[in-house]
């Protein structure tokens, strides 16, 4: 079956500096990768989604890159600021195969003032 | 616009109970998802569906039931409650089929099982 890593449960970076969270899968490449945010006691919010045949998505301070060689997305947030600080959950749409919506255990982000 | 609605929002289940949680919403996606989330495990699928009419099982299915009778509702149904169910649970919809897959959830159901 499909698993997703999300390369640690908590990262701490400064603010200011950039975060970078990873996002591992193996078997099958998805036909999007997508990126959420979710602050506690909330459902998850949408930030960035990728296409398979895509290299890198920008929104504003956010940056999604996507290798399906390696199998592995990652996900930057530059000039990090404290209202970053969230959990960050990768989710792999398996829209070609299953359309199964798939998600990673998240990373929990903490930007240090 | 109100989005995706789950209720209730808490509920407190004894042991071999049965009970529905509601979701609906009103932005005509054709797609519609239950999710649990634990601690430590992250987001698990349960039950999805692709359509009216159209479910089919997720990652955890056991234990719950879904039906989709219209493309506003998705409930899901627990119908002999245990404790291993006692979970945060999601509900989420998507226009799927077009240039927008991104998944909109709900604000979640919080059950304890006795």
């Amino acid at each position: 079956s499909q698993k997703i890593e999300q390369n640690s449960e908590a990262l701490n970076i400064q603010e200011g500096k950039t975060a970078t969270l990873t996002c591992n899968y193996t078997n099958y490449s998805p036909a999007y990768l997508q990126w959420y945010r979710q602050d506690p006691g909330r459902g998850p919010v949408f930030l960035l989604l990728i296409r398979e045949n895509e290299k890198e998505k920008r929104k504003e301070r956010l940056k999604v890159t996507f290798d399906t060689t390696l199998k592995q997305s990652l996900f930057h947030i530059t000039a990090s600021q404290p209202a970053d600080s969230a959990t960050y959950l990768c989710a792999l749409d398996m829209s070609h195969r299953d359309d199964k919506i798939i998600f990673g255990k998240g990373t929990r982000l903490h930007i240090l003032p | 616009n109100a989005g995706v609605t789950q209720t209730p929002k808490f509920q407190v289940l004894k042991t071999g109970q049965s009970m529905t949680l509601q979701c609906a919403q009103d932005m005509n996606h054709e797609y519609m998802s239950w999710y649990r989330q634990d601690p430590g495990m992250g987001l698990r699928l349960i039950h999805y569906s692709v359509g009216a009419g159209i479910t089919d099982q997720g990652e955890v299915p056991n234990g719950y039931n879904v039906s989709r009778s219209t493309t506003e509702d998705f409930p899901l149904r627990l119908l002999s409650a245990a404790p291993s169910q006692t979970s945060v649970y999601f509900c989420a919809s998507s226009p799927r089929g077009g240039t927008n897959e991104k998944l909109f959830f709900g604000s979640g159901t919080q059950l304890s099982v006795l």
